[in-house]
């Protein structure tokens, strides 16, 4: 099956910082791809669909200054985590859309700010 | 707006025995129900993807059934073995995006 690759699986950064997580479609091509946020014991919860050539769509309550979404190509999406708080620390996890109903996921991202 | 929710959160089964768990939704405004088997570390992997009332879906000892009117699914698993340990996810896609329920932890003890 497609395989959607998410790097890094694990990130411990000093709050202030930026972090970038990376999502790529391996051996598919993926006009669209979609950002969720997890936290404990909660659903996966979308917070943008990045859409390749142009502008990510932010969920209400995202903020986009502080999450940017880069979709430049049809196999790789960043997520890049802005001046990153304690309260960002979190599960990140993309996807990527072969067909309409065919996603394909990441393995995800734990962020924790310190 | 997509509601989805997930029961039982957490549940231990004996190895062997068969299990099921729910998936309900109190709106029947949606286009497909999708099931996802989620392991540690790992990334979800897509079980079934239903869309009609009355859908029965199988993939060897697991199965699905959708009742759209009643607002549920059930996701079966008979003779359960160890590889079946993973979190179970039901979500509801809609005009544009997924709806994700908090999922079930599913234990197989041997």
């Amino acid at each position: 099956g497609a395989v959607v690759s998410q790097h890094p699986s694990r990130v411990i950064c000093k709050s202030g910082t930026s972090v970038k997580i990376e999502c790529r479609s391996l051996d598919f091509q993926a006009t669209t791809m979609f950002w969720y946020r997890q936290f404990p014991k909660k659903s996966l919860m979308l917070m943008a669909t990045s859409n390749e050539g142009s502008k990510a769509t932010y969920e209400q309550g995202v903020e986009k200054d502080k999450f940017l979404i880069n979709h430049a190509s049809l196999t790789l999406s960043t997520l890049t985590v802005t001046s990153a708080h304690p309260e960002d620390s979190s599960f990140y996890i993309c996807s990527a859309r072969g067909s309409v109903e065919k996603l394909f996921f990441g393995s995800g991202t734990q962020l924790s700010v310190l | 707006i997509l509601n989805v929710e997930q029961s039982p959160q957490s549940l231990h089964v004996q190895e062997g025995d068969s299990t099921n768990f729910t998936c309900s939704f109190p709106s029947s405004n949606f286009y497909a129900l999708h099931w996802y088997r989620w392991e540690t570390a790992k990334s979800p992997e897509a079980l079934f993807v239903m869309t009609l009332n009355g859908d029965e879906k199988k993939k060897g000892r697991i199965s699905a059934t959708l009742n759209t009117k009643e607002g549920y699914s059930y996701l079966y698993i008979k003779g359960s073995q160890p590889e079946d340990s993973a979190t179970y996810l039901c979500a509801l896609r809609g005009a544009q995006k997924l709806v994700f329920g908090q999922g079930t932890r599913l234990t197989i003890n041997p």
